[in-house]
């Protein structure tokens, strides 16, 4: 157990739909990431919170959002969604901000859409 | 831009034999990061290692070691004698850090190699 808790951890759907991945990270990381793995694209970033701040932004769509709240859980929302966004989901969690040095990530064990 | 590339998209050993997953990696920065992670097949990456672009010692962990040479923008991954429980996919990334040699968390992947450990 990595300490970041993802749920839920299947999740399927239809085109169109909207859904929400959330995100527990380890005890003490202030910081969020927001990674998604496809056979065509590869791991990519997302996004990262860092104390509820929008630090960080990659390759998300405008149909993706993310938060972090007050208690450092983060949710992803995936909105009329399309064939292509199925995927895994991970969410990391890291202590950047801490002065902590090298910032290594923990991921969590991943959510795993499937949009029909 | 950075820029992972894993050249080896799969590979096959028997178990014991020693094998090497190459990494190669383009940034322009003269500060950052490197970082092995681990794909089980149940799914989670596994954190193996990070090194920053100062420190050129290769390190070695068990039956892990890794080669970082700066001349040749290359951080390659060794098993010696492996194992069945080492088949994953294996992934490398690369991470910026900032004027202060934090890293960034955000890490650019290579597309991942393939591992097979046949018994």
């Amino acid at each position: 157990d990595s300490g970041v808790t993802q749920t839920p951890k299947h999740l399927i759907t239809a085109t169109g739909q909207r859904v929400t991945l959330r995100c527990s990270p380890r005890s003490g990381d202030l910081s969020v990431y927001w990674y998604q793995q496809s056979l065509d694209q590869g791991l990519q970033f997302l996004i990262q919170y860092y104390n509820g701040e929008e630090r960080a932004k990659g390759n998300i769509l405008e149909r993706f959002s993310a938060q972090q709240f007050p208690d450092l859980h983060s949710e992803l929302n995936l909105s009329s969604l399309e064939l292509g966004d199925s995927a895994l989901y991970f969410c990391a969690s890291s202590a950047y901000g801490t002065g902590t040095g090298a910032n290594v990530l923990t991921f969590g064990a991943g959510s795993r859409l499937t949009v029909l | 831009a950075q820029k992972v590339t894993q050249a080896q998209t799969e590979i096959s050993v028997v178990e014991k034999e020693d094998v090497t997953l190459d990494c190669v990696y383009e940034t322009r920065d003269t500060t950052y990061y490197l970082f092995w992670y681990k794909q089980p097949p149940s799914g989670e990456l596994v954190f193996l290692i990070r090194r920053n672009s100062f420190d050129e010692q290769n390190e070695i962990s068990g039956r892990y070691s890794w080669n970082f040479q700066k001349s040749t923008s290359s951080f390659n991954f060794t098993i010696t004698a492996s194992q069945v429980v080492d088949s994953a996919v294996y992934f490398c990334a690369l991470s910026e850090a900032d004027a202060g040699g934090t890293s960034y968390g955000k890490l650019t992947f290579g597309q991942g190699t393939i591992l097979t450990v046949h018994p």
